[in-house]
């Protein structure tokens, strides 16, 4: 079955303490990002990703950071999270058809910083 | 800057009526338009993908349009039925160099049995 995992689902961590949440493609997708959904603010994104090892920023990156050393996973690392991290967090993919390609999206991460 | 309006922000109907939903986006200059489901605490889902060139794209009961000139696009839902509901995103992609995803606040959508 096609799809974007991600791992955990739900995650309650303190200040500070560094994750990771996971994510990954089956569908052979180049383009691939994460996004934060927060109330009132929609979905912004975070960081993308093109191809293997090509990253930029999005439009809210600061705490963050992804790599994409294989074309299948594109990880998003918290170093020293903080409250203000706390939001549910996708990561979606997609054919780099000039654009054109459709978005699929990852179930959600729910991360609460205390 | 482009932005992405969705109105109205919920709708509440009786289930069978059939129903529209609005997207308006301030720079015509966009790639293409995609439609999105959301259910509560889970991720989205895509409906349907319109290209820059194209008017409309029809799933099922859904149908969207697109008029780039006007920088509106509807999402037509026939005969809704109680499993419609949910919240409806719109997301542009732009046309510049990352071809960025800009995302309308959604429609929270209630058919009422």
């Amino acid at each position: 079955e096609a799809q974007v995992t991600q791992n955990p689902r739900y995650l309650i961590t303190v200040t500070g303490k560094k994750l990771t949440v996971t994510c990954s493609q089956n569908m052979n997708h180049e383009y691939m990002s994460w996004y934060r959904q927060d109330p009132g603010l929609g979905l912004r994104q975070i960081y993308y990703s093109m191809n293997v090892e090509v990253t930029d920023k999005g439009d809210v990156p600061e705490g963050y950071k992804v790599s994409r050393k294989e074309k299948r996973n594109f990880p998003l690392i918290l170093e020293s999270p903080s409250p203000n991290q706390t939001s549910l967090y996708f990561c979606a993919s997609s054919l780099w058809v000039q654009g054109s390609g459709e978005q699929f999206f990852g179930p959600g991460t729910r991360l609460t910083v205390l | 800057k482009q932005e992405v309006t969705q109105i109205p922000a919920a709708l509440s109907v009786p289930e069978g009526e059939n129903l529209v939903l609005n997207c308006s986006f301030t720079d015509s200059a966009i790639y293409n338009l995609q439609w999105f489901r959301q259910d509560p605490g889970k991720g989205l889902t895509s409906l349907l993908l319109i290209q820059s060139s194209q008017r409309e794209q029809t799933s099922g009961r859904l149908n969207a349009s697109l008029d780039k000139s006007s920088g509106r696009s509807t999402l037509y839902i026939a005969a809704s039925q109680p499993g419609d509901s949910a919240t409806y995103l719109c997301a542009v992609r732009l046309g510049d160099s990352n071809y960025q995803l800009i995302w309308g606040a959604g429609t929270k959508l209630i058919i009422k049995p």
